[in-house]
């Protein structure tokens, strides 16, 4: 069945070091790769996506890759600083319906 | 933060009740899709609704039910609790555009305790 693994699921970091999270899936129809950051108590929120007609996606500090070959997809957050600490987790989507399959989560501690 | 509005913010029922939640989407966007968070989990796809019609489920048994009226708000209705429905219930609006995959914006979720 559909399912996105995400690794690792605790990462922790020095600030100003950069922290890479990777998410592999396993349905071929997927298109769309969003990656959202949730503080605790809070609603997930956007904070890059990508589509499978781009390899790469850059908003400032932060990067996704996408290999499709491979079926996996990167965040890339440098210079990193404290407010970075969240849970962070990727997605896959495709298809009529528009429902994301979510990777389980990256808790990232950002030490000042 | 986003457009996306949900009511309550916090709810306590016992096993066996019924219990519905309410998500008003961003303005122009016309899909709701209902999500649930376990604690220290990635949010699991309910369903989703379009143009009031379901337009998708997921893996949920059919006490997990739900409306879109025509203002496109939504709700998600559970029947007959169970403890394990204790979670984070978050719904996302997005302007589905032709079956092409678009950004889900979330509301703040519903927090549901089953006791």
């Amino acid at each position: 069945g559909e399912n996105v693994e995400q690794h690792p699921s605790t990462l922790s970091v020095q600030e100003g070091d950069s922290a890479v999270i990777k998410c592999t899936y396993s349905d071929s129809a997927s298109n769309y790769f969003p990656w959202y950051k949730q503080e605790l108590g809070k609603r997930p929120q956007l904070i890059i996506d990508i589509r499978s007609n781009v390899g790469e996606k850059k908003d400032q500090r932060i990067a996704v890759t996408l290999n499709k070959t491979a079926k996996h997809f990167s965040l890339h957050i440098t210079e990193t600083q404290p407010e970075d600490s969240a849970v962070y987790f990727c997605a896959g989507g495709g298809g009529a319906t528009n429902k994301l399959i979510f990777g389980t989560g990256t808790l990232l501690a950002v030490q000042p | 933060e986003t457009g996306v509005t949900q009511s309550p913010t916090h709810l306590i029922k016992t096993r066996g009740q019924q219990v519905t939640l309410r998500c008003s989407s961003q303005s122009g966007h016309n899909t709701v899709s209902w999500y649930q968070q376990a604690l220290g989990q990635g949010p699991q796809f309910i369903f989703q609704y379009y143009r009031e019609e379901e337009n998708g489920r997921g893996n949920f048994p059919p006490r997990f039910s739900g409306l879109q009226f025509p203002n496109y708000s939504s709700e998600l209705n559970v029947n007959a609790l169970e403890l394990d429905d204790s979670a984070l219930y978050l719904c996302a609006s997005s302007p589905l555009a032709g079956g092409s995959q678009e950004t889900q914006y979330f509301g703040p979720g519903t927090r549901l305790l089953v006791l």
